[in-house]
């Protein structure tokens, strides 16, 4: 079974607009922690925020948020006022203590930011 | 400075070859983590080591081998290449094991068995 599931291959979004990529995963663990990753078209894996199971706030990182709905089982991540530099891959991830803290990734979303 | 380096950049070697992709980390983490990402994008964990002991092996072949001389370096060996190895590996680094704690990663080796 998928323990993290992107439903969207593709996303396009106007620039200047907020664009929202889904994802939910799949756990049986109280502790856990979420992640994203943005891939551009480089390749190299960058960091963007993160989400621990037990914080009761939202995690921001300057346009980047994390809407966590934990009842729901979903980790949205928002961009808000898109720029062209935002156009790449992005990975959801999760981080569960057992199997020795495994990150599993989610299969990833396309951006695509129109000018 | 670079935080976590692997060389070669990119590999193009014949079937049934062995190659060696190594990776260095200069930020003081006790976590590597070798990955694989295929064709499709799909990203996958192959090994991870804290302080030089292996943590995870996934189903891996076990022409791949792993290495960790020190905490700073963690090299992947692949014995006997096949089609199927060929991929992007990345290699990447963590401080530790808490969830809490971010995954730095390497360029990643383009990795291209013909």
């Amino acid at each position: 079974a998928q323990k993290i599931t992107q439903t969207q291959p593709g996303m396009f979004v106007q620039e200047k607009e907020a664009v929202t990529l889904d994802c939910t995963y799949d756990t049986s663990d109280q502790s856990y922690g979420l992640f994203w990753y943005k891939q551009p078209s480089s390749g190299e894996m960058i960091f963007l925020i993160y989400q621990g199971s037990y914080d009761e706030q939202n995690a921001t990182e300057g346009r980047y948020s994390l809407n966590f709905q934990k009842a729901r089982k979903s980790a949205n991540l928002v961009i808000s006022a898109s720029q062209l530099g935002d156009s790449a891959m992005y990975f959801c991830a999760m981080r569960e203590p057992r199997e020795g803290f495994k990150t599993i990734f989610g299969a990833g979303t396309r951006l695509f930011v129109k000018a | 400075d670079t935080a976590v380096s692997q060389t070669p950049k990119y590999l193009v070697t014949q079937m049934g070859n062995d190659k060696s992709i190594k990776c260095e980390q200069n930020l003081g983490h006790d976590t590597m983590y070798w990955y694989k990402q295929d064709s499709k994008k799909f990203l996958k964990i192959m090994f991870s080591y804290n302080n030089k002991e292996l943590i995870i092996n996934e189903t891996v072949p076990n022409r791949f081998s792993p290495k960790s001389p020190d905490k700073a370096h963690l090299n992947l060996h692949i014995n006997s290449l096949e089609l199927g190895d060929s991929a992007v590996y990345f290699c990447a680094s963590s401080d530790g094991l808490a969830l809490v704690d971010e995954q730095f990663f390497g360029p990643g080796t383009r990795l291209t068995v013909l």
